[in-house]
C-alpha cells in the first residue's frame, strides 16, 4: 500500500502567516488523486481539496492544493484563527485508499 | 441538509461482536457509495470498507477482511458496519463517510458521521 508521509508533525505560526503543508508518498500517486482534509478536535474530517488541487465546495480560496507523483502540498494563505486544526492528506488513486498521519497547525 | 448520524458504539470484550448503523438523511442515499472510515486516538483515517449504490459490490481493507461486513438498506436510508471477532486493535472511532459522487467511485469523502466510538477491552 502507499503509504503517505506528513511534514511537519506540527507547524506554529500566527494569524496572517502562510502555511506550508506536504505530504510525501511511497510511491507515485495515479492521476493527482489526492484529497486534504481539516479536522478539528471532536469533529469528523472535513474536506478541503480533491484531485490534487480542486477546492470542495465553500472552501475559501485562501487553500490552495499542489503537486503531483510522489510530493503534495497544501498551502494556507493568511492563516485565520479559525483555520488551526490538524491537516490529513489522503491518496486515492491505488487501493487500499490511504491517509497521513496528519500535521497540526497550532497558533504561535 | 446532508447529515450522516452513527450509532451502536460501546466497549465489547475481545472476540465479542458489534454492529454500526449510519442513518443518512437530506440527500439521495441510494445514488452514493458509501464507506466506512475508523480512527484510532491521535492517529489518522484507516478507510476500512466500500459498498456500492445498490449493494451489489463490497470492498475491504486486509484489516478488515473475513470479519467486518458492510450492507445497506436503502428504502431506510441506513448504512451498516457488523464488527465481528474483535481485538484491542479495532479499538477506534468509526466514521461512515459518502463518497464524493454519486454514482461512481471516486473513494474520496465529501460528508462524514460524527462517528461511533467502539472500545474492545476485557
Amino acid at each position: 500500500e502507499i503509504v503517505l508521509t506528513q511534514s511537519p508533525g506540527t507547524l506554529s505560526l500566527s494569524p496572517g502567516e502562510r502555511a506550508t503543508l506536504s505530504c510525501r508518498a511511497s510511491q507515485s500517486v495515479n492521476s493527482v488523486y489526492v484529497a486534504w482534509y481539516q479536522q478539528k478536535p471532536g469533529q469528523a474530517p472535513r474536506l478541503l481539496i480533491y484531485g490534487a488541487s480542486v477546492r470542495a465546495t465553500g472552501i475559501p480560496d485562501r487553500f490552495s492544493g499542489s503537486g503531483s507523483g510522489t510530493e503534495f502540498t497544501l498551502t494556507i494563505n493568511r492563516v485565520e484563527p479559525d483555520d488551526f486544526a490538524v491537516y490529513f492528506c489522503q491518496q486515492y488513486g491505488t487501493s487500499p485508499v490511504t491517509f497521513g498521519q496528519g500535521t497540526r497547525l497550532d497558533i504561535k | 441538509q446532508a447529515r450522516l448520524v452513527e450509532s451502536g458504539g460501546g466497549v465489547v470484550q475481545p472476540g465479542k461482536s458489534l454492529r454500526l448503523s449510519c442513518a443518512a438523511s437530506g440527500f439521495d442515499f441510494g445514488t452514493y457509495p458509501m464507506h466506512w472510515v475508523r480512527q484510532a486516538p491521535g492517529k489518522g483515517p484507516e478507510w476500512i470498507s466500500f459498498i456500492s449504490s445498490h449493494g451489489s459490490n463490497e470492498y475491504y481493507a486486509d484489516s478488515a477482511k473475513g470479519r467486518f461486513t458492510i450492507s445497506r438498506d436503502n428504502p431506510k436510508n441506513t448504512l451498516y458496519l457488523q464488527l465481528d471477532s474483535l481485538t484491542a486493535e479495532d479499538t477506534a472511532l468509526y466514521y461512515c463517510a459518502r463518497d464524493a459522487l454519486p454514482d461512481t467511485w471516486e473513494y474520496y469523502f465529501d460528508l462524514w458521521g460524527q462517528g461511533a466510538l467502539v472500545t474492545v477491552s476485557s
